[in-house]
């Protein structure tokens, strides 16, 4: 499966919002509405934060939030805080196994 | 809540096997609403899914072409585990390796639509070298 593009790179200051872009293709992200979000910080595994292009698991903040058009999806992180620091990779189902994005690395500036 | 621990060995040879095992506790690795996956990552392929098991109507198992007649995944109902064995590893297989529980829908089709992974392991560091 082809990995989805994402910005290599995304920074922000406190309490800003950011986006973060995952551009695939229409047999996967535009095809489905299964993008899903992960958190990564340093040497932890993924952490799930959003499924379903926009619904939130139990317990994650709703600071972040997820929207798709067309063959993007994207994820935004309102009132940006220290702790937002970290890898986010989006994931789409695609025949054949889900995809992954490149991943984006945010900086808290 | 779900937890996988991982166990399995960080060195493996070249031409031989890797083998890693994920212990599940909080869900049964033969639940019909679940599967089963590893994925992996490394800095040259990011994150990479290899294959999932799930019980159904009976055990299945889909993988990735790319590592597909090298792989097996195997469930352990007795010991509610489920394995990784990939073989004639190359360098190119180094990277750390994640055991993740699998949402999503199996259809009589034989299709199966994975929604999202709502629980990993630890991760384990595999390094192909002699």
């Amino acid at each position: 499966q082809s990995a989805l593009t994402q910005p290599a790179s995304v920074s922000g200051s406190p309490g800003q919002s950011i986006t973060i872009s995952c551009t695939g293709t229409s047999s996967d992200v535009g095809g489905y509405n299964y993008v899903s979000w992960y958190q990564q910080h340093p040497g932890k595994a993924p952490k799930l934060i959003i499924y379903d292009v926009t619904d939130r698991p139990s317990g994650v903040s709703n600071r972040f939030s997820g929207s798709k058009s067309g063959n993007t999806a994207s994820l935004t992180i309102s009132g940006l805080q220290a702790e937002d620091e970290a890898d986010y990779y989006c994931s789409s189902y695609t025949t054949g196994g889900p995809s992954f994005g490149t991943g984006t690395k945010v900086a808290v500036l | 809540q779900v937890q996988l621990q991982q166990s399995g060995p960080g060195l493996v040879k070249p031409s031989q096997t890797l083998s890693l095992t994920c212990a599940i506790s909080g869900d049964s690795v033969s639940n019909k609403t679940t599967a089963w996956s590893w994925i992996r990552q490394s800095p040259s392929r990011g994150l990479q899914w290899l294959g999932r098991t799930y019980y159904r109507d009976k055990w299945h198992n889909d993988y990735d072409v790319s590592v597909k007649s090298r792989i097996s995944i195997k469930p352990d109902t007795s010991k509610n585990q489920f394995s990784l064995q990939l073989n004639s590893v190359t360098p190119e297989d180094s990277a750390v390796y994640y055991c993740a529980r699998d949402l999503g829908d199996y259809y009589a089709s034989g299709i199966y639509i994975v929604y999202y992974f709502d629980f990993w392991g630890q991760g384990s560091l595999v390094t192909v070298s002699s």
